[in-house]
């Protein structure tokens, strides 16, 4: 069951923020968030857990809502450093296994 | 500490010949997984091996086979190659299976199929 992404690409000025979200028809025991620049392999974000935490990284945060099945990751402030395509991933409540979303490409300009 | 390293890089094959993508890492971890990313598809895993010993299939595992040769060395195998089978392939490794675990990428072999 395939998480859906929204938007599927956003282009920013630097120094806007952005949300990408990630959303589930299924009840979600995590989110897991990669970020992918071109060319190169997904890096690792941050992982949400059930419990509707919300993570840091840098300037980069996100949440988890159990009850919407959704996550969101925000970008505050974003540099041209952020630029590349944003993956969550997804393990459903009593599964193992972890399924990508089809990405959001992010493009920030100077 | 190299991480997770794949060869080859690049690979051309003609429809037909079989090649064999090779992962290792080197952190210890105990499960590997086989990915493919298409453009628009995102990362759907072709195969997985939880630990030592076993493998399973994942969403995509149709034309493909793998072997865990050991804790370390996580391998792809085309039989046939098919054009449908263009794609980049990345191996991956986690401590654990996934839940609540990161998994750590390689850089991927970038793989034509004519």
């Amino acid at each position: 069951q395939q998480p859906v992404q929204s938007p599927q690409a956003v282009i920013l000025r630097e120094g806007e923020d952005a949300v990408i979200n990630c959303s589930s028809s299924k009840a979600l025991y995590s989110v897991h968030w990669y970020r992918q620049k071109h060319g190169e392999a997904p890096v690792f974000l941050m992982i949400l857990l059930k419990g509707g935490e919300q993570k840091g990284h840098e300037k980069i945060s996100a949440s988890f809502n159990e009850k919407k099945q959704q996550s969101s990751l925000y970008l505050t402030a974003s540099q041209l450093s952020y630029s590349g395509t944003y993956f969550c991933g997804t393990v459903l409540q009593g599964a193992q296994k972890l399924v990508f979303g089809q990405g959001t490409r992010l493009t920030i300009n100077p | 500490n190299a991480g997770v390293t794949q060869t080859p890089k690049f690979q051309v094959l003609k429809t037909g010949q079989s090649m064999t993508l090779q992962c290792a890492q080197d952190m210890n971890h105990n499960s590997m997984y086989w990915y493919r990313q298409d453009p628009g598809m995102g990362l759907r895993l072709i195969y997985y091996s939880a630990s030592e010993g076993t493998t399973d299939k994942g969403e995509v595992p149709n034309g493909y086979n793998v072997s865990r040769l050991n804790k370390r060395e996580f391998s792809l195998r085309l039989e046939s190659a098919a054009p449908s089978q263009t794609s980049v392939y990345f191996c991956a490794s986690s401590p654990l299976r996934d839940r609540s675990y990161e998994q750590y990428f390689g850089p991927g072999t970038r793989l034509t199929v004519t």
